[in-house]
């Protein structure tokens, strides 16, 4: 079956860091791209970070740019978001997608998300 | 930045009933090789995302017929021939033309 498994979430205070993780089974994970997107509560979704499947290409959304690291690593199959100097307004539910191959950028698996939530 | 537009917000549906959802693009997504980068997304209650339609017109593996996507370049329209009880949720356009594309506010379809 084609997954992916979100962890690391939780509750951090303004400042923090968080390493989200998220782990891929059932497909061939080098072929793919993958993105991070995120939801806040009662917000639309935003797309947080992508990375290509060769891992040289990476981009940030302009809120996270200098704060948040994507990386894969392929032997664990793995993609992950290291998150530092955390605000209130990253809070939101985390989730992994895969992007789809072909033109465009699809995402057509979805993890089931992690909860990251920012508060003193 | 390409910003995505969705209308109606929220749209009551008696089951059986048709029901159509907007999206306008900031910019063209009608690429030249005449694909449109344009993905719809429903987020079920209590569920993650999952795609429905992408590239404008081609419906993901599993959705049922019912489900049609059309448009071209700014507009874009979803259709749902015939609501049923499980359609209901927030009903999401993505422009799918570069990487981090923007999504639309959401469309929240209920059943009346």
């Amino acid at each position: 079956e084609v997954q992916l498994v979100e962890s690391g979430g939780g509750l951090v205070k303004p400042g923090g860091s968080l390493r989200l993780s998220c782990a891929a089974s059932g497909f061939s994970f080098n072929d793919y791209s993958m993105n991070w997107v995120r939801q806040a509560p009662g917000k639309r979704l935003e797309c947080v970070s992508y990375i290509s499947s060769d891992g040289y290409t990476r981009n940030y959304a302009d809120s996270v740019k200098g704060r948040f690291t994507i990386s894969r690593d392929t032997a664990k199959s793995s993609v992950f978001l290291q998150m530092n100097s955390l605000r209130a307004e990253d809070t939101a539910i985390y989730y992994c997608a895969r992007d789809r191959r072909g033109p465009g950028h699809t995402f057509d698996i979805w993890g089931r998300g992690t909860m990251v939530t920012v508060s003193s | 930045d390409i910003v995505m537009t969705q209308f109606p917000l929220s749209l009551p549906v008696a089951p059986g009933e048709p029901a159509s959802i907007s999206c306008r693009s900031s910019q063209s997504l009608l690429q030249s090789n005449g694909f449109n980068f344009l993905n719809w997304y429903l987020q079920k209650p209590g569920q993650s995302p999952q795609l429905l339609i992408y590239l404008g017109s081609n419906r993901a593996s599993g959705v049922p017929d019912r489900f049609s996507g059309s448009g071209s370049g700014t507009d874009f329209t979803l259709k749902i021939s015939r609501v049923e009880a499980e359609d209901v949720g927030v009903y999401y356009c993505m422009q799918a033309r570069q990487p981090l594309g923007a999504f639309g506010q959401g469309t929240k379809v209920e059943i009346k």
